[in-house]
């Protein structure tokens, strides 16, 4: 099976624009979440998604959207982009949501804000 | 809130000798236990996971951990190292249907 993947791999924006990450998971995966790694903060949980509905959601300010859709790809969104939000952004599937769960990721989209 | 600690930051070791790295973390009820790799320019990959039942676990390269759940802890071990287990390592916790709580990492640095 193809593994996790993401698109764009680097992106380079400018304060105050917005940006859109994709991701897609291992084909039969339903439950798609997401990181934030920084070197200071390390791994963040951004949200989780299963069957096109939100199911978990980190302490992340509203800027911070996404959304899945029906063949369970999922993208996020970052409106009026700040310095800090400058990370690599990870998206991890799973079979499905919930306990006993195994999560497998992506390779990252690294952000640059300048 | 969960929290995870990983105590070691930063280990340097020779080559052939043992590893151990600690995880503890906060939440006293069931929880589900992972330790995560991610080598230089790749992406976090499974090491082992702990669900239920032996305490001692047993993941891909050597690597094992075990689960006190008195100590609320899940430490990673490996006896003899080997160049190519330089890497970062994370603790994660799981608890019910919530998401995964990482540990700061643990990078690790082996000397040939």
């Amino acid at each position: 099976k193809a593994g996790v993947t993401q698109t764009p791999r680097y992106l380079i924006k400018t304060r105050g624009q917005q940006v859109t990450l994709s991701c897609s998971p291992i084909s039969g995966h339903r439950s798609v979440s997401w990181y934030q790694q920084t070197p200071g903060q390390g791994l963040q949980f951004l949200f989780e998604y299963f069957s096109e509905t939100q199911r978990n959601k980190g302490n992340f300010p509203g800027r911070f959207s996404g959304r899945q859709f029906s063949n369970s790809r999922s993208e996020m969104n970052v409106s009026t982009l700040e310095l800090g939000d400058s990370a690599l952004y990870l998206c991890a599937s799973s079979a499905t949501q919930g306990t006993h769960n195994e999560q497998f990721f992506g390779p990252g989209t690294r952000l640059t804000v300048l | 809130a969960q929290s995870v600690s990983q105590h070691n930051h930063h280990v340097i070791l020779s080559e052939a000798a043992s590893l151990e790295l600690g995880c503890n973390y906060s939440y006293g009820g069931t929880v589900n236990l992972f330790w995560y790799v991610q080598y230089p320019g790749q992406h976090l990959q499974l090491l082992l996971k702990y669900f239920s039942g032996d305490p001692l676990v047993k993941g891909i390269k050597g690597f094992e951990a075990e689960f006190i759940k008195s100590k609320f802890s899940f430490n990673l071990r490996k006896p003899s190292v080997q160049w190519s287990d330089t890497a970062e390592y994370f603790c994660a916790v799981m608890e019910g249907r919530r998401a995964l709580t990482f540990g700061s990492g643990t990078r690790l640095q082996v000397q040939p």
